[in-house]
């Protein structure tokens, strides 16, 4: 059974760096490009940043470019997003999302963990 | 960025009632490739969004097949023939031709 478990949320105030996990089972990780996509509470879905099986490509929406770095560890089947200078708008529910090599849609995803950026 | 527009915004239904869901593109989502990667998404209260339909028309495995996807360049609709209880929640449509990938803004489907 496919599994994306995300962790590391929390509350962090404006200014301040949080790296947030997601660690993979029931498939080969090192095969999917993975993804963290985020909900704002009672808002839609903004996708956030991509990274291709083998790291050679990554991607990151315009709001957070310069300010988080996604990476994995295909050693240990575990996604990262670290996230620096927090504003309140990152607030949001952030999941990890598999995506076929070679599709364009997101087949499973994490249950999401909750950031919050609040002094 | 590409912008998706969904309507309605909420709609109402009864058991067995047949619905469609809008998704308007401001701009074409046919690739390059002859493939438009348009995609359906349903997130049930409380639950993580899950795939139901890509490039348009493609049923994902395991979703009931009362759930229909039609459309080209900027038009799209998600149609649910015969709406069953477990069908309530937010259907999201979704970009994958143009970067950076979008989703629409949602249509809630709540159950009379």
């Amino acid at each position: 059974e496919v599994q994306l478990v995300e962790s590391g949320g929390g509350l962090v105030q404006p200014g301040r760096s949080l790296k947030l996990s997601c660690v993979a089972s029931g498939f080969t990780f090192s095969n999917y490009g993975m993804n963290w996509i985020r909900q704002a509470p009672g808002k839609g879905l903004e996708w956030v940043a991509y990274i291709s099986s083998g790291s050679s490509y990554i991607y990151y929406a315009e709001t957070v470019k310069g300010r988080f770095t996604i990476s994995r560890d295909n050693a240990k089947n575990t996604l990262y997003l670290q996230m620096t200078s927090l504003r309140s708008e990152d607030t949001a529910l952030y999941y990890c999302a598999r995506r076929p090599t070679v599709a364009t849609y997101f087949d499973y995803w994490g249950q999401g963990v909750m950031v919050t950026v609040s002094s | 960025d590409v912008v998706l527009t969904q309507t309605p915004p909420t709609l109402s239904a009864t058991i067995g009632q047949s619905v469609s869901i809008s998704c308007r593109s401001s701009q074409s989502l046919l690739d390059s490739d002859g493939d438009t990667y348009l995609n359906w998404l349903l997130q049930r209260p409380g639950q993580s969004p899950q795939l139901l339909i890509y490039s348009v028309s493609n049923l994902e495995s395991g979703v009931p097949n009362r759930f229909s996807g039609s459309g080209s360049e900027t038009d799209f609709t998600l149609k649910i023939s015969g709406v069953e209880a477990e069908d309530l929640g937010v259907y999201y449509c979704m970009q994958a031709t143009h970067a950076p990938l979008t989703f629409g803004s949602g249509t809630k489907l709540e159950i009379k």
